[in-house]
């Protein structure tokens, strides 16, 4: 079945680490995001790629870093100058310019700053 | 620009009773509309979406949201209510047309509780 793959479900991390999130999607879309979420936040768009190797900043790209060498895959890395990284992390695609599908969510990773 | 707000963050409700979440937009162009759900730790699903014609959309576990244009709202309802309706949902547009009028634009959403 086609979807979007997130791992891991729940990763730990150190302060001054970095640390890498996995997303990957068989869907053959051209767009993906990221999105963190924390309680009563809602959903806050932090980068988003429309084609493979281009992406652009969101509303808190701040302490996050992205590529997009392939279609499929979309890495979202939370370096240590993300001051608050705790919060549950969510990744989507989207067939381009076709808002009328929606996006696809995965099951989203939660990361904890030990 | 656009934007979502949903009017409550928070409903209590008890089971078997009626609920309505509240969703208002704007937009300066022609827009889709969604509703998705979410329950704990999981991501985001896709519950309805109005994209032309009726503007009453219904899902196959028995919500239904109705569109209304002139007082930009999308509300979601269900006439009966399940424990297993307990979630988060969350209104969403996007434009139609043109640019970044394309992305997703999500209210912070409503946490739904269905008390016994």
């Amino acid at each position: 079945d086609g979807g979007i793959t997130q791992s891991p479900k729940y990763l730990f991390r150190k302060e001054g680490q970095n640390v890498t999130l996995s997303c990957e999607q068989n869907l053959n879309h051209d767009a993906m995001y990221w999105y963190r979420q924390d309680p009563g936040q809602g959903l806050r768009l932090i980068y988003y790629s429309q084609i493979v190797n281009d992406f652009q900043k969101g509303d808190i790209a701040e302490g996050y870093s992205v590529s997009r060498e392939k279609k499929e895959s979309f890495p979202l890395t939370v370096t240590s100058a993300q001051k608050n990284p705790t919060a549950f992390y969510l990744c989507a695609s989207s067939i381009q310019y076709r808002p009328n599908y929606g996006y696809t969510f995965g099951s989203g990773t939660r990361l904890t700053v030990v | 620009a656009q934007s979502v707000t949903q009017l409550d963050s928070q409903v209590p409700v008890f089971e078997e009773a009626p609920v309505e979440l509240r969703c208002n937009y704007s937009s300066s162009v022609s827009v889709y509309l969604f509703w998705y759900v979410q329950y704990p730790n999981q991501g985001l699903q896709l519950l309805l979406k109005y994209l032309s014609g009726s503007t009453l959309v219904e899902s196959i576990n028995g919500f239904e949201a109705e569109f209304n244009k002139s007082q930009t709202s999308f509300h979601l309802r269900k006439p009966s209510v399940h424990i297993s309706d307990t979630a988060e949902y969350f209104c969403a547009v996007s434009g139609k047309s043109g640019g970044s009028n394309y992305k997703l634009t999500f209210g912070k959403g409503t946490l739904l509780t269905v008390n016994p």
